[in-house]
């Protein structure tokens, strides 16, 4: 079974540019949250989607960030425009409906870095 | 104050030593509690989850003290493959997100 996937797996871009990441979790899993790690900071929680709905969205960090599951598949998190402090690494984690909420599998992160 | 807080390390132990890990959280209604391993640069991933009662797999044991919102992890006769941050989490409860603390860092010296 393949696991959860992310692209890409690196960015960098100018402040002020936009960036596109995309998720793709575990099939037929209906929930599928965002995460994010600044350097020297925890993993903080952005979102979680179930099917197309956002069910949490408190740990967005402002409106610069928009995260999209047309379809209730993939998920893709915009960043327009970027900046220097949106530098970090994301990751996308899913789990299967009605599982335990702790049953989340991470992809292996989208690395970000504006300059 | 985070929610959880934990110790960065960097723990240096020689192969074959015990160390312990430990946590402490602020959300007394948070529900569960989880030790993450996560190896450098790769995604975290579910090592154990904790409960009052104790939980042992192999050489790892993990222990929640509700009373004192203090977990620990214990990891005996260390190897090399060990080496990796060690993610304390709690689950929220309300919501299906995950709190993590900042990881503590541990390399195992051969």
């Amino acid at each position: 079974e393949a696991g959860v996937t992310q692209f890409p797996s690196h960015s960098v871009i100018e402040k002020g540019q936009t960036v596109t990441l995309r998720c793709d979790p575990i099939s037929g899993h209906d929930n599928l949250y965002w995460y994010r790690r600044v350097m020297g900071k925890e993993i903080k929680f952005l979102l979680h989607f179930v099917k197309e709905s956002k069910q949490d969205e408190s740990g967005m960090p402002n409106n610069r960030f928009l995260a999209e599951r047309t379809g209730g598949t993939y998920s893709t998190l915009k960043v327009q425009p970027a900046e220097l402090e949106d530098s970090g690494v994301y990751f996308c984690a899913s789990s299967a409906q009605g599982a335990l909420g702790y049953e989340q599998y991470f992809g292996p992160g989208t690395r970000l870095t504006v300059t | 104050r985070k929610e959880v807080e934990q110790d960065p390390g960097p723990f240096n132990v020689p192969e074959g030593a015990t160390v312990a890990f430990n946590c402490t959280y602020s959300n007394s209604a948070s529900q569960s509690f989880f030790w993450y391993r996560q190896d450098c640069r790769k995604e975290p991933k579910l090592l154990m989850s904790v409960y009052s009662s104790g939980n042992e797999d192999g050489r790892f044991t993990a222990q929640l003290n509700r009373a004192s919102q203090y977990i620990s992890l214990l990891i005996r006769d260390s190897k090399l493959s060990d080496s990796a941050t060690y993610l304390c989490v709690a689950y929220g409860g309300a919501t299906n997100k995950l709190i993590f603390g900042t990881g503590t860092l541990l390399a195992v010296q051969p």
